[in-house]
């Protein structure tokens, strides 16, 4: 298996644009993680899907901020309007609970809002 | 509020010296312990995964160990080299699957 993939791996883009962030799971797991980083707050849990529904949304940061994931292959994590505040490294995770919850991370996207 | 703290924040040590970070966390609404290591420009890499009190781990030089009943984990590192520089993640899941990470515990090795 490839790992958790993500995409892009750097984006850059004016204030007020939308973004979209892009996660494919490793194949056969079913709980899914986006996570933030930044120097300040360090690594912060966005959002976790199991089986593809959104289990907990407490850490999306404001209403810019969404995601989804329609199928168990794919996922998206969408800020609109973005703020240069929201520059960051985003990662995705995922993991099964059938191999004792070890979760797997993807290179991370560096978003650059300007 | 759930919060996991490690200490140190950062540990400078020389070539061979052995070394231990510290993880606390909530001792309630435990479902595992994670420990990650994480290079510079990389992602963070699975350590360790531990569900049991008493439970130990060991990878290579690196082991750890889990108190759930006092809410702590120790990770140990034996004679620590410099491609062990890294900063070490730990990661508390509770019952409802929920993750939080600590801040980690930044680890400069000097040869």
């Amino acid at each position: 298996d490839a790992g958790v993939i993500q995409s892009p791996r750097h984006e850059v883009t004016e204030m007020g644009q939308e973004v979209t962030l892009r996660c494919k799971p490793i194949s056969g797991h079913n709980s899914l993680f986006w996570y933030r980083q930044t120097m300040m707050r360090g690594l912060e849990l966005l959002i976790y899907f199991n089986n593809n529904v959104p289990i907990d949304d407490s850490g999306m940061p404001e209403d810019r901020f969404s995601a989804k994931m329609p199928n168990a292959s794919f996922s998206t994590l969408k800020i609109q309007p973005s703020e240069p505040r929201d520059s960051a490294v985003y990662f995705c995770a995922s993991s099964s609970r059938s191999t004792g919850s070890e979760a797997f991370f993807g290179q991370g996207t560096r978003l650059t809002v300007v | 509020i759930l919060n996991v703290e490690q200490s140190p924040q950062s540990l400078h040590v020389q070539e061979g010296d052995s070394t231990n970070f510290t993880c606390s966390f909530p001792s309630s609404n435990f479902y595992a312990l994670h420990w990650y290591r994480w290079e510079t420009a990389k992602s963070p890499e699975a350590l360790f995964v531990m569900t049991l009190n008493g439970d130990e781990k060991k990878k290579g030089r690196i082991s750890a160990t889990l108190n759930t009943k006092e809410g702590y984990s120790y990770l140990y590192i034996k004679g620590s080299q410099p491609e062990d520089s890294a900063t070490y993640l730990c990661a508390f899941q509770t019952g409802g699957f929920k993750t939080i990470f600590g801040a980690g515990t930044r680890l400069f090795v000097k040869a």
